[in-house]
């Protein structure tokens, strides 16, 4: 079965600095992918990067990116110039095999809050 | 947003009581997923439906049922609710066989069970 973990329950961030929330996976398939989700307190989640097993290079999607080290089982999200409206839970999933419609596992999530 | 929508918005039952929310996949998806998220939890995986059929179940109990009609849109019913199933529901649509057929979720239904 796969496992979520995120270590971080809440982070405080200043205006315009880079973050990293982290993220480590259990499993043991070779086929699986990796997303981050945003959760606004309205409650949407909001999908922000993927990864796949088997993808070289690391995600990246404007201000987000991800630090993929397939051999620690770790995905790291990094927003760059972090904003205001970046305050949210994050969250990391995962789902195993080739389809990202499978079911996802979460982890507990991460609360960022951006200071100004 | 992402085209997915959901209702309603907010729900009140009470202990005993039968449920069905509501689940509008975006256009173009074929599947749609559902989720349980607790306070303070991560979302919990209920089950997903593919072309109108159960494709995939989570880890609960009967009471918990579905339906995909054909327009792809699809309904969560819960029967004999509980204090505990108190949560935001979420719908997740996706294209299967499409690229990374990600996940879009919708808004969510917050219900409370008294």
């Amino acid at each position: 079965a796969q496992k979520i973990t995120q270590t971080q329950p809440g982070m405080f961030v200043q205006e315009k600095e880079a973050v990293t929330l982290d993220c480590t996976y259990d499993t043991s398939d070779q086929s699986y992918g990796l997303f981050w989700y945003k959760q606004p307190s309205s409650g949407e989640m909001i999908f922000l990067i993927y990864q796949g097993s088997y993808d070289e290079q690391n995600a990246t999607e404007g201000r987000y990116s991800l630090n993929f080290q397939k051999a620690r089982k770790s995905a790291n999200l990094v927003i760059s110039a972090s904003q205001l409206g970046d305050s949210a839970m994050y969250f990391c999933a995962m789902f195993k095999g080739n389809f990202g419609n499978e079911k996802l596992t979460f982890g507990t999530g991460t609360r960022l809050t951006i200071i100004p | 947003e992402t085209g997915v929508t959901q209702s309603p918005t907010h729900l009140i039952k009470t202990r005993g009581q039968q449920v069905t929310l509501r689940c509008s996949s975006q256009s173009g998806h074929n599947t749609v997923s559902w989720y349980q998220q607790a306070l303070g939890q991560g979302p919990q995986f209920i089950f997903q439906y593919y072309r109108e059929e159960e494709n995939g179940r989570g880890n609960f109990p009967p009471r918990f049922s579905g339906l995909q009609f054909p327009n792809y849109s699809s309904e969560l019913n819960v029967n004999a609710l509980e204090l505990d199933d108190s949560a935001l529901y979420l719908c997740a649509s996706s294209l299967l066989g499409e690229g990374t057929d990600t996940q879009y979720f919708g808004p969510g239904t917050r219900l409370t069970v008294l």
